[in-house]
């Protein structure tokens, strides 16, 4: 069965610096989305991206992220100066329709980052 | 942007006990989604609800969708430790939006 995967599965960084999370998506899928969950807390959404542009972001989602689909199946989220609030673990996501009209969301196994 | 919330926030359960997780919008939700979490792994799509009064079963669970379109549940009948996890349930940010909400999650407990 098709899967989205994520790489690294963890990653531990000093504060300031750059990070980058990459992400496979589903291959048919048309949507990809960058969430994150604080240990224990809710599943946040980042971003969404949609024929390769931002289609939606939400407040978290401030001029340190970027995101990028550079070649067609990768889908990175990049955090540039990372602060210790960045702490998390980042689901990636992809769906054949946007999930917010209906689509099934298809999540990776996340990326836990751990800032110092 | 559109909230859900979700009542409660933790239920522990015996083996066998029913279960029953809560979702409410102040709005109308076009669609609503429930997604599982197993303690540390990553939300798995269970169902989705589109229309008033729905009501779908999966086995053991129930998911109702509300007649307004406002609220929705997930009951679980007769649980099993396999069923130990966090339910989100999830909507539309607003109308039009391609942005799945989360509710903050119901984490239940079964103890054998």
């Amino acid at each position: 069965e098709p899967e989205v995967t994520q790489t690294p599965s963890h990653q531990v960084t000093q504060m300031g610096q750059e990070v980058i999370l990459r992400c496979v998506p589903i291959s048919n899928h048309l949507y990809f989305y960058w969430y994150r969950q604080i240990l224990g807390q809710k599943v946040e959404f980042l971003v969404s991206f949609y024929n390769n542009e931002i289609s939606e972001k939400s407040e978290i989602f401030d001029d340190q992220f970027s995101v990028e689909r550079p070649d067609g199946s990768n889908f990175t989220l990049k955090i540039r100066s990372t602060k210790l609030e960045d702490s998390a673990m980042y689901f990636c996501a992809s769906s054949r329709r946007a999930g917010g009209l209906g689509g099934e969301l298809f999540f990776g196994e996340g990326s836990r980052l751990t800032v110092l | 942007g559109q909230q859900v919330m979700q009542i409660p926030q933790y239920q522990h359960v015996q083996e066998g006990e029913d279960f029953t997780t809560y979702c409410n919008s102040s709005t109308t939700l076009s669609n609503i989604q429930w997604y599982k979490q197993r303690p540390g792994g990553h939300p798995v799509f269970l169902i989705q609800l589109v229309k008033s009064g729905e009501v779908k079963k999966q086995k053991r669970l129930t998911f109702q969708f509300g007649e307004a379109k406002k609220n929705s549940s997930l009951h679980i009948t007769a649980t099993q430790t396999t069923d130990v996890g966090t339910y989100f349930c999830a909507g539309p940010a607003g109308a039009g939006s391609y942005q799945l909400t989360f509710g903050k999650g119901t984490k239940l407990s079964v103890i054998p």
